[in-house]
């Protein structure tokens, strides 16, 4: 199986600062990579999809980047909105498909 | 707009079936060439994804549940179903189903989620 791991799994910051959360993958997914946002009781939505593509909709202060291994979401100017748990998912043709990240708590300082 | 929406009993006893159903709606199960799956999320913790249908049935599921999943699709009523056999208290978890669009390998519309426990 490929493993996610985030870095930091929380991360406390001021509305304005700029922010960076780290995704690694155990093995090379290419770009096959995604980004969400969960806020308590409500389903996963999706920010950035293979690694930098930004979904439609979402804010552009949030930017992905990366391949291989490692990916970054980065949000150049947080907003109050902002503050909730952030995952990242991998895709691959091996088994399982599609897995996650352990997530990362994004917080009010 | 697309939606999806997840039914089905909340509570299932240990070593029954659990069986939910999400339909949608603002858009076509067979068109498009969607994959829909379903994925859940054990209380306060990440996400764990279980299985997904194409419109014509095939099927693919994460090898962890694999022995225990059945994953069915009813393009009549725009509705798509999971079974998940033998539960356990493990099973607790709030269910998502959700559609992949071509070309993206991740998840662009999802259900609010359905919490299912466990329990005698």
């Amino acid at each position: 199986d490929i493993q996610m791991t985030q870095s930091p799994s929380t991360l406390s910051a001021s509305v304005g600062d700029r922010v960076t959360i780290t995704c690694r993958a155990s093995q090379n997914i290419s770009s096959w990579l995604a980004w969400y946002q969960q806020k308590p009781g409500k389903a996963p939505k999706l920010l950035i999809y293979k690694a930098s593509s930004l979904e439609s909709g979402v804010p552009s202060r949030f930017s992905g980047s990366g391949s291989g291994t490692e990916f970054t979401l980065t949000i150049s100017s947080l907003q109050p909105d902002d503050f909730a748990t952030y995952y990242c998912q991998q895709y691959n043709t091996y088994s399982p498909r599609y897995t996650f990240g352990q997530g990362t708590k994004l917080e009010i300082k | 707009q697309v939606q999806l929406q997840e039914s089905g009993p909340g509570l299932v006893k240990p070593s029954q079936t659990l069986s939910l159903t999400c339909t949608v709606s603002g858009g076509s199960i067979s068109s498009g060439g969607y994959y829909w799956s379903w994925i859940r999320q054990h209380p306060g913790k990440g996400l764990e994804w279980i299985g997904y249908i194409y419109y014509s049935g095939s099927t693919y599921y994460n090898p962890s549940l694999k022995s225990r999943v059945t994953i069915s699709v009813d393009t009549s009523k725009n509705q798509f179903s999971l079974k998940l056999s033998s539960v356990t208290a493990a099973d607790t978890a709030v269910y998502y189903c959700a559609r992949e669009p071509p070309g993206y390998n991740c998840f662009d519309y999802w259900g609010q989620g359905t919490l299912v426990t466990v329990s005698s």
